[in-house]
């Protein structure tokens, strides 16, 4: 079974600063997809950025980027010039290339941003 | 407004009962999943349906029914059977049709208190 681990269960940035909050992953599996949700606190989730396994290049957003090491099964997201809208819950998940199978979560990480 | 409904956003009920919790779709989205969220644990599958009058357990559906008579309607029953109830369901869908990389589309969850 594949699984997800957040290795951070709390981090903290100074606003304008840079973070970085890491992922693993464990899977037999060569083709899937991995993928940043970021949940405030109304608890809406949001997509934030998706990487294909089968890409090298990092996948970047504005100033949402990650850093993808397929076979260490790392996955970080890098945040810079943070903001205070950034404060929030961060889910690392997976999903294998089959179909409509799940995403598996890992337990998450809160990001706090100091003014 | 294409989305997904979930309601109540807050529901009380007494232990012993049974409780639906709805979840609607308009986006014409196959594949509907539900997911639980508890402090510290993340996001955890608890049934999926890819298709009508089809779904599957996830990694924790004991004490959970679902139905899926309708593409639009995946609701889920928390039964007197599941021990810890208490919790924040979250429902999701995709299209079968999307690309594999998109992500899936979230329901602004019910917040579900048992005492």
């Amino acid at each position: 079974a594949q699984t997800v681990t957040q290795s951070q269960p709390e981090m903290s940035v100074q606003e304008a600063e840079t973070v970085t909050l890491s992922c693993t992953y464990d899977t037999s599996e060569s083709d899937y997809y991995l993928f940043w949700y970021k949940q405030p606190p109304s608890r809406q989730m949001i997509l934030v950025i998706r990487q294909e396994a089968y890409k090298q290049q990092n996948a970047t957003e504005n100033r949402f980027s990650v850093n993808f090491q397929k076979a260490a099964k790392s996955f970080s997201l890098k945040i810079s010039d943070s903001q205070l809208g950034d404060a929030a819950m961060y889910f690392c998940a997976y999903r294998m290339n089959s179909g409509n199978t799940p995403l598996v979560f890992g337990k998450g990480t809160r990001l706090s941003v100091i003014a | 407004d294409g989305g997904i409904t979930q309601s109540p956003k807050y529901l009380f009920r007494k232990e012993g009962q049974n409780v639906t919790l709805s979840c609607e779709q308009n986006l014409n989205h196959d594949a509907m999943y539900w997911y639980r969220q508890d402090p510290g644990q993340g996001l955890r599958l608890i049934y999926y349906s890819q298709i009508v009058n089809d779904f599957q357990k996830g990694d924790i559906a004991e004490g959970y029914s679902v139905s899926r008579e309708k593409k639009e309607s995946f609701p889920l029953t928390v039964t007197s059977a599941q021990k810890n109830p208490t919790a924040f369901y979250l429902c999701a869908s995709r299209p079968n049709r999307d690309l594999p990389s998109s992500g899936q589309y979230f329901g602004p969850g019910t917040r579900l208190t048992v005492t």
